[in-house]
């Protein structure tokens, strides 16, 4: 079990650009959440998966957002058009499903975006 | 709006020091969970708490979670350098949501 992997680490992009991150989570896990985190702010509720399904998305995640989990392993989370507040520290997580998840989240290292 | 606030935001204390951090919400919580996270890096779970009234010790930090499910605390006896990092609250609703809520996070500095 190596934890779970985001890519890439660090990513500055020109603002328009489109920029498309991704999670490999733990294997066993079934459930794959994306949050954004901004300086001085605790992790804000993005998306969250079970299995291939997306089952919940946050107001925040506007139409320039999109996130997949095509086969129930990685996801990818897409930005189109970057827009400079964005700039944010995009950090995946897994952990399993159901009551299950009591066990807590285990999250990435997270993708530092910059738009400029 | 489902809110969770932790207090303080901002801590700065002499290793050796004891300290508590709050974390507050009008909504009842299924379970809740805390968060150590450092900078550049992912939260990492330290506790997850679940029944009214619960205390749970991890070395010198010590949980509590109230009565009635709507808030918590977290105490640490003899503060060192090595807990610097902000500290995360997580409350979990229940019911048919996924997710966690976090609150904005205690920062806490411990000078030797």
């Amino acid at each position: 079990d190596t934890g779970v992997s985001q890519d890439p680490r660090h990513k500055i992009t020109k603002r328009g650009q489109n920029v498309t991150f991704r999670c490999d989570p733990i294997s066993e896990h079934n459930r794959l959440y994306w949050y954004r985190q901004t300086l001085g702010q605790g992790p804000e509720f993005l998306t969250y998966f079970q299995n291939e399904a997306q089952l919940e998305k946050s107001r925040l995640l506007s139409d320039r957002f999109s996130a997949e989990r095509p086969k129930g392993s990685f996801s990818t989370l897409e930005i189109q058009r970057t827009e400079q507040g964005d700039s944010a520290m995009y950090l995946c997580a897994s952990s399993l499903g159901g009551t299950l998840r009591l066990a807590g989240y285990t999250f990435g290292s997270g993708t530092r975006l910059t738009v400029v | 709006t489902q809110l969770l606030e932790q207090s303080p935001q901002f801590l700065s204390i002499q290793e050796g020091e004891n300290l508590t951090v709050y974390c507050n919400s009008s909504s009842v919580f299924s379970s809740l969970q805390w968060y150590r996270q450092e900078p550049g890096e992912g939260p990492v779970l330290l506790v997850t708490v679940v029944t009214g009234g619960e205390v749970k010790k991890l070395k010198r930090l010590t949980f509590q979670f109230g009565d009635a499910r709507k808030d918590s605390s977290l105490h640490i006896t003899a503060a060192q350098p090595g807990d610097t990092g902000l500290y995360l609250c997580a409350g979990d609703y229940g019911g048919s949501q996924g997710n966690l809520i976090f609150g904005k996070g205690t920062k806490l500095s411990v000078k030797p």
